[in-house]
C-alpha cells in the first residue's frame, strides 16, 4: 500500500531556477525522511524532520514538515545540475515489533545547464 | 568504511530458473531491509531483519520468495522460480536501530541489484 503520495512526478528546469516538491499522506508519521537517488545507487538520507512544524535547512534544500505530521515540502533555490535525482520521502512508522518506511515514488528532477 | 556490499550487480536469467541476491550490511548495524524498486510501484519493502531474526516480511510477494540471516554480517535473498514480472532493482539496508533517538534512525543503501528475467 503506497502512503505517501509525490508531487510532481516529474520536472525539469534550468540552472538557477527555484522549485518546491510535496510529499502528502492521510497517515500521521513518527517522523519524514527524505533521500536523494542517483542513477545506479541506492538512496542517500538528506534529511529527518521529526516534529510538526519543524524546518530543517541543508545548504539551498529547505524541509518542512506539516504541523499534523502528515505532509512535509522541500525547497531547493537556485537549483543546480548537481541537484539532478530522483527525490524520496519516506515517512517513519513504529510499531511493537519496531519500525518501518514508507515510501513514496518519488520526484525525478532534472537541472539543465 | 565499507558500506552495504550487494551482489551481483546484475543479474539476467531465464523464467523458472533460481536467483539468490546476497547482501553484506554495515558492521555493527543491527537491522536489515530487503527493497524492491520498479517504476510502477516505487521502492517497496519486502522483509525486515532485527538481530538476525526476521521481524516484518508481510512484504514478501508470494512463497517463491524466501530471505535468510544467518549471521549478522550476510543475508540472502533468494527467489525460485522466477518470473519476467520479478524483474526490478533489489536493494538491502542496514541500519543501527536503538531506542535511544529511535526517530531518526537512518538506513544505509547499497547500491542493488538490477534482476532482468527473461
Amino acid at each position: 500500500t503506497q502512503l505517501l503520495e509525490q508531487s510532481p512526478q516529474f520536472l525539469s528546469i534550468q540552472e538557477g531556477e527555484n522549485l518546491t516538491v510535496y510529499c502528502n499522506s492521510s497517515s500521521v508519521f513518527s517522523s519524514l525522511q527524505w533521500y536523494r537517488q542517483e542513477p545506479g545507487e541506492g538512496p542517500v538520507l538528506l534529511v529527518t524532520v521529526v516534529t510538526g512544524g519543524e524546518v530543517k535547512k541543508l545548504k539551498r534544500l529547505t524541509f518542512q514538515f506539516g504541523d499534523a505530521r502528515k505532509d512535509s515540502s522541500l525547497h531547493i533555490t537556485a537549483a543546480q545540475p548537481g541537484d539532478t535525482g530522483l527525490y524520496l520521502c519516506a515517512g517513519v512508522r513504529w510499531g511493537n515489533s519496531g519500525y518501518a518506511l514508507n515510501f513514496g515514488k518519488g520526484t525525478s528532477l532534472l537541472v539543465t545547464p | 568504511d565499507a558500506g552495504v556490499i550487494q551482489s551481483p550487480r546484475h543479474e539476467v536469467t531465464e523464467m523458472g530458473q533460481e536467483v539468490t541476491l546476497r547482501c553484506k550490511p554495515i558492521s555493527g548495524h543491527n537491522s536489515l531491509f530487503w527493497y524492491r524498486q520498479t517504476m510502477m510501484r516505487g521502492l517497496e519493502l519486502l522483509i525486515y531483519f532485527n538481530n538476525n531474526v526476521p521481524i516484518d516480511d508481510s512484504g514478501m510477494p508470494e512463497d517463491r520468495f524466501s530471505a535468510k540471516m544467518p549471521n549478522a554480517s550476510f543475508s540472502t535473498l533468494k527467489i525460485q522460480p522466477s518470473e519476467p514480472r520479478d524483474s526490478a532493482v533489489y536493494f538491502c539496508a542496514s541500519s543501527l536501530e536503538g531506542r535511544t533517538g529511535r526517530r531518526r534512525n537512518e538506513q544505509f543503501f547499497g547500491p542493488g541489484t538490477r534482476l532482468t528475467v527473461l
